[in-house]
């Protein structure tokens, strides 16, 4: 099983409508990062989270790590066509170079 | 630019080749890593490398093998590929740290085994 759990599965919203997607681990995160990936195509860093209660923004996107860090939320404001895509959480776990990730929240913005 | 760049875009094979995917960094990053990407079930991961010649099994490594000679390559090797090995096959590199350093993807390879 992953170590890293991702809700929803998928979402599809309408345009202007917010978003929250959550991300939760079974152990203590010592770093957590936000990708997200446009259909076939490679990973695009988002933010990267570090310690509990931090709170970070680009844009429209806003990621925060719970005080536990085992628990992290990405949220959208006033969604758009441009945020579509794959949203998936990663973290290092067991060792400081294995980097796993969850299982993906795929994102639909209806106009 | 940091660019971590794999061989193939697309590539279809048969069931039972040998085959290669390769993965090129020019950071010098000393974590490289390699996953398969299926719908509903994310990234996993199948094996990394912290080092030149040394590599760790990841989450589902049955059926693969890599090779890492040379810091900047880290190679993916399906022995004996299968219909069941089908799949978006991704690389990535960051460097050493604390839990704390960005990885870089690249674009993908999406291997088609008939």
């Amino acid at each position: 099983s992953q170590e890293l759990e991702q809700s929803p599965q998928s979402l599809i919203v309408q345009e202007g409508k917010n978003l929250t997607i959550n991300c939760t681990s079974s152990k203590t995160l010592y770093g957590l990062y936000w990708y997200k990936q446009k259909y076939g195509e490679g990973l695009i860093f988002l933010m990267m989270l570090q310690k509990g209660g931090e709170e970070k923004s680009h844009e429209k996107i806003t990621a925060k790590l719970d005080e536990k860090k085992q628990q992290s939320s990405l949220h959208i404001t006033a969604s758009q066509p441009s945020h579509a895509g794959i949203y998936l959480c990663g973290a290092y776990t067991g060792t400081a170079s294995k980097l796993t990730f969850g299982t993906g929240t795929r994102l639909q913005v209806t106009l | 630019d940091v660019k971590v760049t794999q061989s193939s875009r697309y590539l279809v094979k048969r069931t039972g080749e040998k085959v290669f995917l390769e993965c090129v960094q020019d950071m010098d990053h000393e974590n490289m890593f390699w996953y398969r990407q299926d719908p509903g079930l994310g990234l996993r991961l199948i094996y990394f490398s912290y080092d030149v010649k040394m590599k760790e099994k990841g989450d589902i490594p049955e059926g693969y093998s890599v090779s890492r000679e040379k810091k900047e390559r880290f190679s993916l090797i399906l022995e004996s590929a299968s219909t069941n090995q089908t799949s978006m096959y991704l690389c990535a590199s960051s460097t050493q740290g604390q839990g704390n350093t960005e990885a870089f993807f690249g674009q993908g390879t999406r291997l088609t085994v008939v």
